[in-house]
């Protein structure tokens, strides 16, 4: 168990509907990630936040938004979903930023359909 | 930009043999670099890291070797065993803090 909880486990929906996954990190942890992990695919950057600010982004889509909250919890909204969209969204977190040790959580599975 | 290339991308070795995976990365100022195994379906899990100020670090049959000159960085796994087959993935932070993952290598240890 690497103390990053995510949930859900698991989604299905429909196209064009707006799903929110929420991630806590590690106690103590500052920093939170998302990355989005396609079928047989790699672990691609979405956003960074540190200490409730977005510290870096990557290939985030337009349809997608993030937030960490005051009590470092994080969401990643998705809306609009295409098919394409189904993945495996993992959270991870860090005590800082650069440098420090990423801890994976155990991922939320969406499907679209 | 940020880019991490990662070789081979499919491995195949037999049980007992060693396996070697290369990492480049483009950011000079990148000064900590993890590897992480991945599980079919589970999350990414480190199982090494080095850090800019060090050549090499072992830990049991894995070790990690890194070239800062050259800007690459290579993961040794000794006396293979079936269980170490995964995906591995190396990482190098960019000095915009992003965490980039190389593309991944599929290892496979044959019995």
């Amino acid at each position: 168990d690497s103390g990053v909880t995510q949930t859900p486990k698991h989604l299905i929906t429909a196209t064009g509907q707006r799903v929110t996954l929420r991630c806590s990190p590690r106690s103590g942890d500052l920093s939170v990630y998302w990355y989005q992990q396609s079928l047989d695919q790699g672990l691609q950057f979405l956003i960074q936040y540190y200490n409730g600010e977005e510290r870096a982004k990557g290939n985030i889509l337009e349809r997608f938004s993030a937030q960490q909250f005051p009590d470092l919890h994080s969401e990643l909204n998705l809306s609009s979903l295409e098919l394409g969209d189904s993945a495996l969204y993992f959270c991870a977190s860090s005590v800082g930023t650069t440098g420090n040790t990423i801890y994976f959580g155990e991922g939320s599975w969406l499907t679209v359909v | 930009g940020e880019n991490v290339e990662q070789h081979p991308s499919t491995l195949s070795v037999q049980e007992g043999d060693s396996a070697v995976i290369k990492c480049t990365y483009s950011d000079s100022a990148s000064n900590y670099f993890p590897w992480y195994k991945q599980e079919l379906g589970k999350r990414p899990q480190l199982i090494i890291d080095i850090r800019s100020n060090v050549g090499e670090k072992k830990d049991q049959r894995i070790a990690v070797t890194l070239n800062k000159t050259a800007k690459h960085f290579s993961l040794h796994i000794t006396e293979t065993q079936p269980e170490d087959s995964a995906v591995y993935f190396c990482a190098a932070p960019s000095r915009d803090d992003k965490v980039i993952f190389g593309p991944g290598t599929s290892l496979s240890v044959i019995p």
